[in-house]
Parts: structure tokens; sequence; C-alpha cells
């Protein structure tokens, strides 16, 4: 059983830069069709894509956030990082860590962790 | 961006009661576009993808249908254990976009 586990500060002060990691287990970060996405979700609100990466490396990023964003890969450590920089108040979120299935969708999610931007 | 809109944002309904969400897509998608249910603080769960397809271990009451820009998830004999947010989602095209969600609320 894939297992997802995001880690990373709660507390990010305004225009530094979130930085999240995502540990697999159960499986290996670089077999299968699928990729890795971050995800976020503000209290109370929708979900929204932030980026995703394939284990070789090749990223895509959502152009809302795409300035700001980067998502790398360690296979070696079978984990995926997340670095918003420049973030403000409205970067108040749960941010998940899922994995996805080619044209399938998220079949694996993280349990999300709240991240609050505040001085 | 493709931009999903569901409807309605929120509903009321019995144990037992058949529950349906539609979901439009802003251009054709085929049937790019999978649901999942969300409880109060956990992560979402896919429950169905490519349109109709049940995602393994998820219950047959569960369903969707539609293809291009016009989708339904269908709830067949509401169960507690089903109060919850659903959201659709496209994986048609980059940016993945998910819609606002449906508030599944006890009546």
């Amino acid at each position: 059983q894939v297992q997802l586990q995001e880690s990373g500060p709660g507390l990010v002060k305004p225009s530094q830069t979130l930085s999240l990691t995502c540990t697999v287990s159960g499986g290996s970060i670089s077999g299968g069709s699928y990729y890795w996405s971050w995800i976020r979700q503000p209290a109370g609100k929708g979900l929204e894509w932030i980026g995703r990466i394939f284990p070789g490396g090749s990223t895509n990023y959502n152009p809302s956030l795409k300035s700001r964003v980067t998502i790398s890969v360690d296979t070696s450590k079978n984990q995926f990082s997340l670095k918003l920089s420049s973030v403000t108040a409205a970067d108040t979120a749960v941010y998940y860590c899922a994995r996805v299935v080619g044209t399938t969708g998220i079949d694996y999610w993280g349990q999300g962790t709240l991240v609050t931007v505040s001085s | 961006d493709i931009q999903m809109t569901q409807s309605p944002s929120s509903l009321s309904a019995s144990v037992g009661d058949r529950v349906t969400i539609t979901c439009q897509a802003s251009q054709d998608i085929s049937n790019y576009l999978n649901w999942y249910q969300q409880k109060l603080g956990k992560a979402p769960k896919l429950l169905i993808y490519g349109a109709s397809n049940l995602e393994t271990g998820v219950p047959s009451r569960f369903s969707g249908s539609g293809s291009g820009t016009d989708f339904t998830f269908t709830i067949s004999g509401l169960q507690p254990e089903d109060f919850a947010t659903y959201y659709c989602q496209q994986n048609d095209k980059l940016p993945l976009t998910f819609g606002g969600g449906t508030k599944v609320e006890i009546k």
C-alpha cells in the first residue's frame, strides 16, 4: 500500500519561502506510469493543483503560481519537494502531496499539512 | 485553463435518497473526468475515474456518466457515511482543475 507523508514548517513568514517534502513509502517513486503532484486547499475552499514532477525530473506548474514554484525529486530518498517563494497570507492552506496515474486520476494522497503564512 | 462548474454547491438529503451532482467543463474534455469524496479534515478520495469507472473498493452505489462537457455523479441510496463534499476534476489538459465542490448534508 503506497503511503505519502508531507513534512515541513507549519508557519512561514510573509515574503519567505515555503518548503515541504513528501516521503513516499510502500512503493518506488520511480516505478510505473504515474507522476507526483502538489495540491493545496485554503480553509473552507476548493482544491488547487500546484504542479507535477515525473520521476525523471521534468515538471509542469500551474500558470497562476509558476513564477514562484519549484518542485524537485530525490529518487534515492523516495521523496519529492515543493518550494513556493515570496509567500503571502493568500498562500495559507492545507498542502497535499499526491500520486497521479496518467489519465486515471489522483489515487493516493498524503494526509495534508497546514501551512500558515503569518508574521 | 479549463473551468469546472459544479452544481449544486450544497444539498440536503436523507439516508436512502438518490443524489445527483452535475459538473460542466468549459470545453470538451472527452471522458477525462474524475470524482472525489472529501470528509472533514481528510484528504480527498478517488471514487470515479474516466467519467464512469468505479475505483477499486468503492461501493457500487456510486456512479458517474457523461462525456464532452457535461457530467453527472450519482449516489443511489445515500448512506450515513456518504455525507461529505464531492469534487469533480478534469485531467484532459494542464493545469489540472477541480470543480468548486458539492457539500452533501443531512436533511
